[in-house]
């Protein structure tokens, strides 16, 4: 069964810095394209970045680029989003998501990012 | 990277049918055979209903269905249920390995 756990939400300050995990099981996940979504509360789901199974390509939403960094750790079966220059609407909870045919298949529980002073 | 279009809201009777629209552009929706659907109850994270346009995933029932024409896709819910009520949303690939989402569809079952 497809398991994926996030971790690394909490409060930060405006212009701080975090760094989401992924943890993922039950599927290769070196073989895996990988993505971020977010959702603000009470609105809707938004893109925030892809990677492809050996992390050499990555790619952002506008609104994040150049802010956030994706990565992978294939041995370690973990996915990273380093945020850093936090805005307040950057606040949302942040879902990773396994591809499935430029889709989104499996879906963790989220964490919470609050950018608040 | 500009959102797709879907309505607000879509409500039903329990029994009928309910379709709800996605409009994007020939970037996104109407370039690629890559629309997928997702229903999200409260507080809980996102299924994914439909992939490439018309697929449904191993256990999400028959009565949910794609289909596409031009820029607008859409997703039909027949027989109607009360676990249906949820939020829907669409995707689409716009190339370049970029993803855009529909602002969401509230369907409340009457």
């Amino acid at each position: 069964e497809v398991h994926l756990v996030e971790s690394g939400g909490g409060l930060v300050q405006p212009g701080g810095s975090l760094r989401l995990s992924c943890a993922a099981s039950g599927f290769t996940f070196s073989s895996s394209w990988m993505h971020w979504v977010r959702q603000a509360p009470g609105k809707g789901l938004v893109w925030v970045s892809h990677i492809n199974s050996d992390g050499i390509s990555t790619n952002y939403a506008d609104s994040v680029k150049g802010r956030f960094t994706i990565s992978r750790d294939n041995a370690k079966n973990t996915l990273y989003l380093q945020m850093n220059s936090l805005r307040a609407e950057d606040t949302a909870v942040y879902y990773c998501a396994r591809d499935w045919t430029y889709g989104f298949g499996y879906w963790g529980q989220g964490t919470l990012v609050t950018v608040s002073s | 990277q500009s959102a797709l279009t879907q309505p607000p809201s879509a409500s039903g009777s329990p029994g009928q049918s309910v379709t709800i629209s996605c409009t994007g552009t020939s970037s996104d929706v109407g370039g690629y055979n890559y629309v997928s659907w997702y229903q999200q109850h409260p507080g809980k994270a996102p299924k994914l209903m439909i992939y490439e346009v018309t697929n449904r995933p191993s256990g999400v029932p028959d009565r949910f269905s794609g289909s596409k024409s031009g820029n607008t896709a859409s997703l039909t819910v027949s027989g109607l249920q009360a676990e249906d009520e949820a939020d829907y949303y669409c995707s689409s690939y716009a190339g370049s390995k970029i993803w855009v989402f529909g602002g969401g569809t509230k369907l409340t079952v009457l």
